[in-house]
């Protein structure tokens, strides 16, 4: 059975304190690693897909590694419009569905 | 464009009632989703259409009914719902196919309230 779990639960950063979150993940033949950021009452919103490990994504002041068993979303000095739940999901090659993680929840003050 | 559109954003309904929600993209996308997310939780996957068929129904009860008219619509109906069933409720979209990829593209949901 695909598990996903994420880490810390809750982090509070200052504004331009660089940091990281983990996503360790078991899956039977990964077809995708998936990263989201979700604000309160509102849909994820899609950030970046992994396929394979030593895969590498930018976009911003974010960007996502992977391993063969987990995968870090680096926030670099962020800023306050950066808090947000960030989940993490994979797919395996044998369904079509996401199994998420429990989500981290991102605070940064300004 | 990746937008994947939800109505209505609010919902009131009695134990009694019968609504729908509905869900559209405009994307060529040929999966779409179901979810029901609870407060600080991770989405919860109700059910997965895939080229208009259902594929995957995860043990939802029956008061819960998915339609899929055709490869851009998503329709929820709703009936006889409990209190337990408030929730935000999510659609989302996936291109699929060969050489297609697998992220999901999710609407801003319905606030569900059953009263």
């Amino acid at each position: 059975e695909d598990q996903v779990t994420q880490s810390p639960e809750a982090l509070r950063l200052q504004e331009g304190e660089s940091s990281s979150l983990n996503c360790s993940y078991t899956v039977s033949g990964l077809r995708g690693l998936f990263w989201y950021r979700q604000d309160p009452g509102k849909g994820p919103e899609f950030l970046f897909t992994l396929y394979s490990a030593g895969e590498e994504k930018e976009k911003e002041r974010l960007k996502a590694t992977l391993t063969k068993k987990e995968s870090f979303l680096h926030i670099t000095a962020p800023k306050p419009e950066d808090s947000a739940t960030y989940l993490c999901a994979v797919r395996d090659n044998y369904g079509q569905n996401f199994v998420f993680g429990p989500g981290t929840r991102l605070s940064v003050l300004p | 464009d990746t937008e994947v559109t939800q109505t209505p954003k609010h919902l009131v309904m009695g134990m009694t009632n019968k609504k729908s929600l509905k869900c559209e993209q405009h994307m060529g996308h040929r999966a779409m989703y179901w979810y029901k997310q609870k407060a600080k939780k991770p989405p919860e996957l109700m059910f997965v259409y895939s080229y208009e068929k259902l594929s995957i129904n995860e043990s939802v009860p029956s008061r819960f009914s998915p339609e899929c008219p055709n490869s851009s619509l998503l329709n929820l109906h709703l009936h006889a719902l409990q209190p337990e069933d408030s929730a935000l409720y999510l659609c989302a979209s996936s291109q699929e196919g060969s050489g297609g990829s697998y992220e999901q593209y999710f609407g801003p949901g319905t606030r569900l309230t059953v009263t």
